[in-house]
């Protein structure tokens, strides 16, 4: 079945600090993947997302590029903030071959990220 | 423009009781997704609604919970009986189609069962 994997949280980061959450999937067809982030108190919103091999995703100075040769979607941010604390989701939805999304996702089981001014 | 709205936010009940959770989802979005969030694990799919229709309910235990959607705008979850483990977050999400990629999510219904 399709599934994604993280890295095991949570991680803990001193401000500025360089940030790379690992995430690898499973999935049949033509997977697209997600990050989303879910800060304290509020619900989940979409960070950032590829749809295709190669593909890299960025948002707010993050970035995440779809390996498919590693099935990977790596999630990365050169200088963090203390805003950024947060939990983050990878997830897949499997597309077809012309790239029309099934629209459900499947997600990993999060990675909770402080960060300390 | 509005996001999605759940109510309510937070509910404790004792297991063998029944409770509702409601959502309405961004206006003009056709499709409407209900997950489970059980603490340190991701979101897992309970039902998607294309309009007032569903379209994946596999993963619904379906002995206790039910989901509908008869106007295909605002949707209601049921869970009755409810047992232990279904203390949870349940987040409500809206799509514009159930080919768009991005889904917007409502702040969700935390659930305890005594």
């Amino acid at each position: 079945g399709n599934s994604v994997t993280q890295m095991e949280g949570p991680v803990t980061l001193s401000e500025e600090a360089f940030l790379t959450i690992n995430c690898t999937y499973t999935a049949t067809g033509y997977p697209s993947l997600f990050w989303y982030v879910q800060y304290p108190g509020e619900g989940l919103q979409l960070l950032l997302k590829a749809t295709k091999a190669d593909d890299k995703g960025s948002n707010k100075g993050f970035e995440a590029t779809y390996r498919k040769e590693t099935t990977s979607f790596h999630l990365e941010k050169g200088s963090v903030q203390v805003s950024d604390s947060a939990v983050y989701f990878c997830a897949l939805s499997l597309a077809n071959a012309g790239g029309t999304s099934y629209g459900k996702l499947t997600f990993g089981q999060g990675t909770i990220l402080t960060v300390h001014p | 423009e509005a996001g999605v709205a759940q109510s309510p936010r937070y509910k404790i009940i004792e297991k063998r009781q029944s409770v509702a959770f409601w959502c309405n989802p961004i206006s003009g979005h056709a499709t409407l997704y209900w997950y489970q969030q059980i603490l340190g694990q991701g979101p897992k799919l309970l039902i998607q609604f294309q309009n007032n229709g569903v379209v994946d309910d596999s993963q619904l235990p379906k002995d206790r919970f039910s989901a509908e959607r008869l106007k295909g705008v605002d949707s209601t979850l049921k869970i009755q009986p409810a047992k232990l483990e279904d203390s949870a977050v349940y987040l409500c999400a809206s799509s514009l189609s159930r080919y768009q990629e991005t889904q917007y999510f409502g702040p969700g219904t935390r659930l305890l069962v005594l």
